[in-house]
């Protein structure tokens, strides 16, 4: 079954700290990862999508790595701002579909001014 | 810019009632999606379509169906609506690099 799994599922810093998460997938047929942020009552907003094996995106504070042979993606947050408290998915295209992607459950968090 | 525009934002449905979610965007993006997302199930795909005329079955597909007559709309119908349908939908478009964009969502609840 094609699983995409995150962790930690939810996640409390303080203003000013770094943190990073985890987006595990299969490993095989590898077509491209995707990252989003999700502000409560909004809705998702495209991060980076990934296609290359050991390749890094970054957009402000946040950046992202990629690592298809092991089948991992980690998000970075450098000095995390409360306007960043957000749920971050990522997702993984199946059935060598770019179309169909299979959604993480995300990781929620918060950061404390 | 107004991307991706969806209506009702939210609605209550009696089961057995049909109803169509309707879906426009300004975008001029080739693929458009129809996603649900229900509490511990994360987002799941409905239907997509890769361009206007053409559409394909997603992860849940019973219940619903879709239609693609131009680039810019895509609604979703419920043609006999039952209780396990009540969830939040989402609209979508990506561009030639894969990313979406989504509507703000339409909260569909079914009695």
């Amino acid at each position: 079954i094609l699983n995409v799994e995150q962790s930690p599922q939810s996640l409390h810093v303080q203003e000013g700290d770094s943190t990073n998460f985890t987006c595990s997938f299969p490993s095989s047929n590898f077509y491209a990862l995707h990252w989003y942020r999700w502000e409560t009552a909004k809705s998702p907003e495209a991060l980076f999508v990934m296609t290359l094996n050991g390749d890094e995106k970054k957009k402000g504070r946040i950046s992202a790595t990629l690592n298809t042979k092991e089948g991992y993606s980690y998000l970075y947050i450098k000095g995390s701002q409360p306007e960043d408290s957000a749920t971050y998915l990522c997702a993984f295209p199946y059935a060598g579909n770019n179309r169909k992607l299979i959604w993480g459950l995300g990781t929620s968090l918060a950061v404390n001014p | 810019t107004a991307g991706i525009t969806q209506a009702p934002t939210s609605q209550i449905l009696a089961a057995g009632r049909s109803m169509t979610l309707r879906c426009t965007q300004d975008m001029r993006h080739n693929a458009m999606y129809w996603y649900r997302q229900d509490l511990g199930l994360g987002l799941r795909l409905i239907h997509y379509s890769n361009t206007a005329g053409t559409t394909g079955k997603g992860e849940v597909p019973d219940g619903y169906s879709v239609s693609r007559a131009n680039t810019d709309d895509f609604p979703l119908t419920l043609a006999s609506a039952v209780p396990s349908q009540t969830s939040v939908y989402f609209c979508a478009s990506s561009d030639s690099f894969g990313e979406l964009f989504f509507g703000e969502g339409s909260r569909l609840t079914v009695l």
